[in-house]
C-alpha cells in the first residue's frame, strides 16, 4: 500500500530561522508531488506541484524540492505569518498527516 | 469565483440521526472529492467522482456513508445513522484533474463541515 510520512510532525521555528520539512513517498512511478498549507479551521490551500525528481519550485519564503523518493519544503527566514500545517499529497490521492510550524516573534 | 462552497460549517447532530453535507464545486471543474479529517489519521479519502460518476468509493469506510452529484454543481455527503465516531471535519475539493492511473493536477478544497455527533 502506497504511503506518504511527512516529518517532523510539529516545528518550533525563532522568526527568520530556516529549516526544511521533509515528505517521503513509495509509490513508483511518481506523476506529481504535491504541497498545501492548512491554516486552523480552514481547508488546505494549494502551494506548489512538482513533476520530476530534480524540479524545485518557490514561492516567497517557500522552496519545494523532488526527488525520486521524497521531497523538501524549505522555508527560508519564516515569519509568524508562515505558522500553519504543511501537507504533501502524491498523485494517488494520499496525503501525509502533516507538519505543524509555528514560527515565533 | 467563489471558490468551493460547503455547507453546513458546523453540524451537531444525536446519535442515529441522518446527516447530511452538501458541496458546491468550482465551476469547470470536473472532478469532486470528498476527505475527512480527523487527528488520528488526518487526511483521508473517501470517494471522488470524474465528470459526476463516482469513480472509486473504496474509502467510504462503511455502507452507513453514501454520496452523489446528481450534476456538476451539486454534491452530498449522507451518513445514516450517524455515530460519534464519524465525528470530524468532512472537506470537500474540485479540480481539473482528469480520471486516470495518477493525478498531476491540484485539487481545490471548500473551508470544511465540522460534524460532532453526541
Amino acid at each position: 500500500e502506497d504511503q506518504v510520512t511527512q516529518s517532523p510532525e510539529a516545528l518550533r521555528l525563532q522568526e527568520g530561522e530556516s529549516s526544511s520539512l521533509n515528505c517521503s513517498y513509495t509509490v513508483s512511478g511518481l506523476r506529481g508531488l504535491f504541497w498545501y498549507r492548512q491554516d486552523p479551521g480552514k481547508g488546505p490551500e494549494f502551494l506548489f506541484t512538482l513533476y520530476s525528481a530534480g524540479e524545485e519550485k518557490e514561492k516567497e519564503r517557500l522552496k519545494a524540492t523532488l526527488t525520486k523518493k521524497e521531497s523538501f519544503l524549505h522555508i527560508t527566514a519564516p515569519k509568524p505569518e508562515d505558522s500553519a500545517t504543511y501537507l504533501c499529497e502524491d498523485d494517488k490521492l494520499i496525503f501525509g498527516t502533516g507538519t505543524r510550524l509555528q514560527v515565533f516573534p | 469565483d467563489a471558490g468551493v462552497i460547503q455547507s453546513p460549517r458546523h453540524e451537531v447532530t444525536e446519535m442515529g440521526q441522518e446527516v447530511t453535507l452538501r458541496c458546491k464545486p468550482i465551476s469547470g471543474h470536473n472532478s469532486l472529492f470528498w476527505y475527512r479529517q480527523t487527528m488520528m489519521r488526518g487526511l483521508e479519502l473517501l470517494i471522488y467522482f470524474n465528470n459526476n460518476v463516482p469513480i472509486d468509493d473504496s474509502g467510504m469506510p462503511e455502507d452507513r456513508f453514501s454520496a452523489k452529484m446528481p450534476n456538476a454543481s451539486f454534491s452530498t455527503l449522507k451518513i445514516q445513522p450517524s455515530e460519534p465516531r464519524d465525528s470530524a471535519v468532512y472537506f470537500c475539493a474540485s479540480s481539473r484533474r482528469m480520471a486516470a492511473s495518477s493525478w498531476n493536477t491540484e485539487a481545490f478544497f471548500g473551508q470544511g463541515t465540522r460534524l460532532t455527533v453526541v
